[in-house]
């Protein structure tokens, strides 16, 4: 139980261009969703916080016109990049929460690549 | 952001040896989880505590949270080639709304050594 999917695994987009990034609970519902970004060597990054229905909350120094997130539905949530550039490139992870639990389970991952 | 203390950062040892890690924190916080992250993938929890002076087990592994809250340890035993990865330590903290937040250690790095 508590499997969480992220896709694609790895998308590479020109610069200026945007990309979709989607985190689906396959057999849990998902009131929390968190979005991270991690560095090479480095630890996860919490990018937004976002509930099922309300707006994403997003952490300081996260450009929130820049990071579209959305949150429709209880087994899914999106990430959008836009007007992608070079220095967006990075891991970025997603995990959910289920409601009245402290864990969160974490995506595999999408590797993101902006030439 | 704020971030647990981790260490050691990185360690080398030999298969079968016995592993230990820890995180130590400022803050006290409601659960303490433990997670694995191989390269290119994303963290798979191991283990989560939810009381102090909880001692909890999975397999190999055991965790235990501190009394006061603010600290927590992994240990491995009898380690594998398999256990090679990144470990994390991780608080839960209610950030407001029930979003429970965790703040993350910087990870220990684990090598084994056939």
């Amino acid at each position: 139980g508590a499997v969480v999917s992220q896709h694609p695994s790895r998308v590479i987009c020109k610069s200026g261009t945007s990309v979709k990034i989607e985190c689906r609970s396959l057999d849990f519902q998902a009131t929390t969703m968190f979005w991270y970004r991690q560095f090479p060597k480095q630890s996860l990054m919490l990018m937004a916080t976002s509930n099922e229905g309300s707006k994403a909350t997003y952490e300081q120094g996260v450009e929130k016109d820049k990071f579209l997130i959305n949150h429709a539905s209880l087994t899914l949530s999106t990430l959008t990049v836009t007007s992608a550039h070079p220095e967006d490139s990075s891991f970025y992870i997603c995990s959910a929460r289920e409601g009245g639990l402290y864990e969160q389970y974490f995506g595999p991952g999408t590797r993101l690549t902006v030439t | 952001g704020q971030q647990l203390n981790q260490s050691p950062q990185s360690m080398f040892i030999q298969e079968g040896e016995d592993v230990s890690m820890n995180c130590t924190s400022s803050s006290i916080f409601n659960t303490w989880l433990w997670y694995k992250q191989d390269p290119g993938e994303g963290p798979v929890l191991l283990i989560a505590l939810y009381k102090a002076g909880e001692l909890t087990s999975n397999g190999r592994l055991t965790a235990q949270f501190g009394i006061t809250r603010k600290d927590s340890f992994l240990n491995i035993s009898a380690s594998i080639p398999s256990d090679v990865g990144i470990y994390f330590c991780a608080g839960v903290r209610d950030s407001g709304a029930g979003s429970y937040q965790l703040t993350f250690g910087k990870g220990t790095k684990l090598s084994v050594i056939p």
